[in-house]
């Protein structure tokens, strides 16, 4: 079975400071794909990344990188010189790669991120 | 271009009532999926459509049950309701069945209350 844990309930920095939201999952598959999705007050999933379990390389998108290392099942999303702007809840997210699967997407419990100006 | 659109977006229902939620998605996209979330936990997968057809089931009772039509918009229906189906529903939309070929797009979710 699939677990994603997100042991960081709540996070507030203040603005400017870099923050590492954790993100830990179990899966017995080797084939597999990871996600980060930012959820606003409006209550939608947005979409930041999706990465493969053959792809350990670190990814960075502006503020934003993750580091994705398989020999601890873990896949943390940091913030560099966070904004107000990120205030919102964060989650991972997991899903198998065979047909079986479809769409289902394992998510852990979220993350709330509040920055203080 | 629309988003994944929802409707609607709040209801209030009480329990033994049935309810309908629908979801319109992105122009092109085939695939639709289901997801309840609860308050403060992460959402949890219900059901997913591509082309009309059922390809995956979450572990929901069968009061829970859905539907994709030709246009490809999907109604959701849970019927008895009960005071722990109050959640926001999210419905995602995709181009294929496969979600790794692609990202999932969320639209705003339809808040129930069940009283």
């Amino acid at each position: 079975a699939q677990k994603v844990t997100q042991a960081q309930t709540e996070i507030s920095v203040v603005e400017k400071e870099d923050v590492t939201l954790d993100c830990v999952y179990e899966t017995r598959d080797t084939t597999y794909y990871l996600f980060w999705y930012k959820q606003p007050p409006s209550g939608e999933l947005v979409f930041l990344i999706r990465r493969n379990s053959f792809d350990e390389q670190n990814e960075i998108s502006g503020r934003y990188s993750w580091n994705f290392q398989k020999s601890t099942s873990s896949f943390n999303f940091t913030i560099t010189a966070s904004q107000v702007v990120d205030s919102a809840v964060y989650f991972c997210a997991l899903s198998e790669a065979n047909y079986n699967a479809g769409n289902m997407l394992t998510f852990g419990g979220g993350t709330r991120l509040m920055v203080k100006p | 271009d629309a988003g994944v659109t929802q409707s609607p977006t709040h209801l209030i229902k009480t329990r033994g009532q049935h309810v309908t939620l629908r979801c319109s998605p992105i122009s092109g996209h085939k695939s639709v999926s289901w997801y309840q979330q609860v308050l403060g936990q992460g959402p949890q997968f219900i059901f997913q459509y591509y082309e009309k057809e059922e390809r995956g089931r979450g572990n929901f009772p069968d009061r829970f049950s859905a539907r994709q039509f030709p246009n490809y918009s999907s109604e959701l229906n849970v019927n008895a309701l009960l005071l722990g189906d109050s959640a926001l529903y999210l419905c995602a939309s995709s181009f294929s069945d496969r979600e790794y070929t692609g990202e999932l797009f969320f639209g705003e979710g339809s808040r129930l209350t069940v009283l």
